[in-house]
């Protein structure tokens, strides 16, 4: 079974501070792995996927993952936070291959972003 | 934009009733998938379709069901509505023909509200 946990339910970072959403995963073979943001009164827009060409992955707004297997973890980060930040980022975890499976949401981190 | 359109976007209905929510996916895309996103549960997984045929089943109610037509549009169906079904709906794509990590896309949502 897969399931995904975002360790933290809120974050609250200065604009111009670096930002980090941490999200361990467990799966028993080589998951997919995404990262989706909600803005308020918006649909989920998709900021990154793993792919496994790299364990470093770019993805929209400036926004970064690293994929590590030993640790199963696949944290979010950005270097300087901006106030348009602020939404929902969703850790996503699905079975690989065929793409017909479902995808399995963390609870979700809400970050906040003060001036 | 997702290229993924929902309609209608807000529903407020009673308790007891039924009501049809539809979902559009991407040009090209055969999968659609449904979520409910509540505050209780979070983003959970109801049902997939592939090419008109229902794929898989997650935590969906027998008061609820879905068909994909021909033309690859789909409709969610709740019925004897419960105050306890208030939420967002939503729907995603994907094309497992162009992707194996099964990222998907998705619509705005339609907020259901039951009084």
């Amino acid at each position: 079974a897969q399931s995904v946990t975002q360790l933290d339910s809120h974050v609250s970072v200065s604009e111009g501070t670096p930002v980090l959403l941490r999200c361990n995963y467990s799966s028993s073979y080589s998951p997919s792995l995404f990262w989706y943001v909600q803005h308020p009164n918006k649909g989920l827009q998709l900021l990154l996927k793993y792919t496994s060409a790299a364990t470093l992955v770019k993805g929209i707004n400036g926004f970064e993952a690293e994929f590590k297997k030993s640790e199963t973890s696949f944290h979010l980060t950005k270097p300087s936070a901006h106030m348009s930040d602020a939404a929902e980022y969703f850790c996503v975890v699905s079975p690989r291959g065929g793409g017909y499976n479902k995808l399995i949401f963390g609870a979700g981190t809400r970050l906040a972003v003060h001036p | 934009d997702s290229g993924v359109t929902q309609t209608p976007k807000h529903l407020i209905t009673a308790t007891g009733q039924r009501v049809t929510l539809r979902c559009s996916p991407r040009s090209g895309d055969l999968s659609v998938y449904w979520y409910q996103q509540s505050l209780d549960q979070g983003l959970q997984f109801l049902i997939q379709y592939y090419n008109g045929e229902e794929r898989a089943k997650g935590n969906i109610l027998e008061r609820f069901s879905a068909q994909q037509f021909p033309d690859l549009h789909s409709e969610l169906n709740l019925s004897s509505l419960e105050l306890g079904d208030s939420a967002l709906y939503f729907c995603a794509s994907s094309d497992p023909g162009r992707t194996i990590y099964n990222e998907q896309f998705f619509g705005p949502g339609t907020r259901l509200t039951v009084l």
